[in-house]
C-alpha cells in the first residue's frame, strides 16, 4: 500500500460550477501526478508536481489547474466543470527518497459526473 | 509525441491458457516501459523494464523488452479467472524536470472464463 488516498471518492455537480479533487499521500514521495481515465482514450496526464509548489502541464491540461503547497497534498481545480470532464481521476505518486523514481503508484480513483 | 500501441484490444481464453499480450512504442529517450493490471480500481504495479533490466519475471507472470524492436510483451502461463483485467503498458523518456512523465497505451482487456 503506497499510501495515498483520494477525495471525494464519487461526485456529482452541474456545468459551470467549481470542483476540487484532492490527493493526500502518507509516503515523502517527491512526484505527485493527476490522470484522467476514459474509454477509448486509455489514461492521460493532467497536470504533475515535481516538489512544493512546482508543477507543469500534462496532454489534457486544458480546463484543469493544480496546486502543491505541501508535500502531501496535490489538489485538481476544475474550474468551471463542463460535461466533457466526466470522467474518472486518479492521483499518481513516485519518488519515494531512496527508492525509484520511475515507478507510480495509483490512488482508488474519484469518479466524476458533470451534469 | 510518444506513442504506445497495445494488441490484442481484447482476449478472451480459458482458464489454463497461455497467453501473450504486446505492447509498441515511440518515445524520445527510452528510459523504461511499466506493465500494470488494473481491475475494477486502480491501475496496480506489475513490472518495470529498462535497458539494463529487460526481463522480468513474477510467478505465473514473465516480461520482456525488446529495445531493438521498440516493444514488449506479458506473458502469463496457466490463466486463472482472478488474472481478467486490464493490462495497461506505459513508457517515459528521461524529463528535463526531473520528475517522471508515463504515456499509457490503452490497453488490453483479458477474460478468462472456466
Amino acid at each position: 500500500d503506497a499510501g495515498i488516498t483520494q477525495s471525494p471518492r464519487h461526485k456529482v455537480t452541474e456545468t459551470g460550477t467549481p470542483v476540487t479533487l484532492r490527493c493526500h499521500q502518507t509516503e515523502n514521495h517527491r512526484y505527485m501526478y493527476w490522470y484522467r481515465q476514459d474509454p477509448g482514450h486509455g489514461l492521460r496526464l493532467i497536470h504533475y508536481s515535481y516538489g512544493v509548489k512546482d508543477t507543469d502541464k500534462g496532454e489534457v491540461s486544458d480546463g484543469y489547474s493544480v496546486s502543491r503547497s505541501k508535500t502531501e497534498d496535490f489538489l485538481l481545480t476544475l474550474e468551471s466543470a463542463t460535461s466533457s470532464q466526466t470522467s474518472v481521476y486518479f492521483c499518481a505518486i513516485s519518488g519515494l527518497a531512496g527508492g525509484s523514481t520511475d515507478t507510480q503508484y495509483f490512488g482508488p480513483g474519484t469518479r466524476l459526473t458533470v451534469l | 509525441e510518444d506513442k504506445v500501441v497495445q494488441s490484442p484490444l481484447s482476449l478472451v481464453v480459458h482458464e489454463g491458457d497461455t497467453v501473450t499480450l504486446n505492447c509498441s512504442y515511440e518515445v524520445t529517450n527510452f528510459r523504461s516501459l511499466l506493465w500494470y493490471k488494473q481491475e475494477k480500481k486502480a491501475p496496480t504495479f506489475l513490472f518495470m523494464l529498462t535497458s539494463s533490466g529487460i526481463e522480468k519475471k513474477s510467478g505465473r507472470l514473465s516480461s520482456i523488452l525488446d529495445k531493438k524492436e521498440l516493444s514488449s510483451i506479458l506473458n502469463i502461463t496457466a490463466t486463472q479467472t482472478g488474472d481478467s483485467a486490464i493490462y495497461l503498458c506505459a513508457v517515459g523518456p528521461y524529463s528535463g524536470a526531473g520528475s517522471y512523465q508515463l504515456t499509457f497505451g490503452k490497453g488490453t482487456k483479458l477474460s478468462v472464463i472456466p
